[in-house]
């Protein structure tokens, strides 16, 4: 069956470190892949979006690497800051091509 | 309007009764959805719109759940006879064009606990 998996709940880091967050997935051949940021009480947000045949993608402070030999892409947020503390979920699109399928997010903490 | 409204925010209900939650979409956006996210989970696909028709309904958990869409614009989620096991936050969001490539705006949800 398919599976998308975001390997830790939570990731504590210290201001100014950068986080790296992964998302695995099996039995899925994505054409693209999408990362989203979730607060508290609130719907996620969008914030990346990558194709199968981009290797990386910037924005700002955010980076995204997707590896479909691996079925793998990383998160990095550089520099990090107490306001990026949030949940950040991954998502590909289904089979039958109709819905994302999200994971169940990592809990990222930044201390100041 | 600016964003995807939903209401209501939050809804208590008694088990058994019926409820009803609304979407309205961002408008000109074709495509809507209905996600569920309970305590400690993932984010589960419900059933997508495109116009007022649903290709996909294959997330809906039982045959209490039901969704209508009018319009092209507002959606709603009914849930009949609930359960203590249908508590959880309702996510809405909806896309300009069906998903492929597409990003997805997301409701503030509604979150429904049922007594």
């Amino acid at each position: 069956s398919q599976k998308i998996e975001q390997n830790s709940e939570a990731l504590n880091i210290q201001e100014g470190k950068t986080a790296t967050l992964t998302c695995n997935y099996t039995n899925y051949s994505p054409a693209y892949l999408q990362w989203y940021r979730q607060d508290p009480g609130r719907g996620p947000v969008f914030l990346l979006l990558i194709r199968e045949n981009e290797k990386e993608k910037r924005k700002e402070r955010l980076k995204v690497t997707f590896d479909t030999t691996l079925k793998q892409s990383l998160f990095h947020i550089t520099a990090s800051q107490p306001a990026d503390s949030a949940t950040y979920l991954c998502a590909l699109l289904n089979q039958a091509g109709t819905a994302l399928i999200f994971g169940k997010g990592t809990t990222l903490s930044v201390s100041s | 309007g600016a964003g995807v409204s939903q209401s209501p925010s939050n809804k208590v209900t008694e088990k058994g009764k019926d409820v009803e939650l609304r979407c309205d979409p961002i408008s000109g956006h074709t495509a809507l959805y209905w996600y569920r996210q309970s305590l400690g989970q993932g984010l589960e696909f419900l059933i997508y719109f495109q116009g007022n028709s649903a290709p996909d309904k294959s997330g809906l958990p039982s045959d209490r759940f039901s969704a209508e869409r009018t319009g092209g614009s507002v959606s709603t989620l009914t849930i009949q006879r609930t359960q203590q096991e249908d508590s959880a936050v309702y996510l809405c969001a909806s896309s300009l064009e069906p998903p492929q490539y597409e990003k997805l705006f997301f409701g503030s949800g509604t979150q429904l606990s049922v007594l």
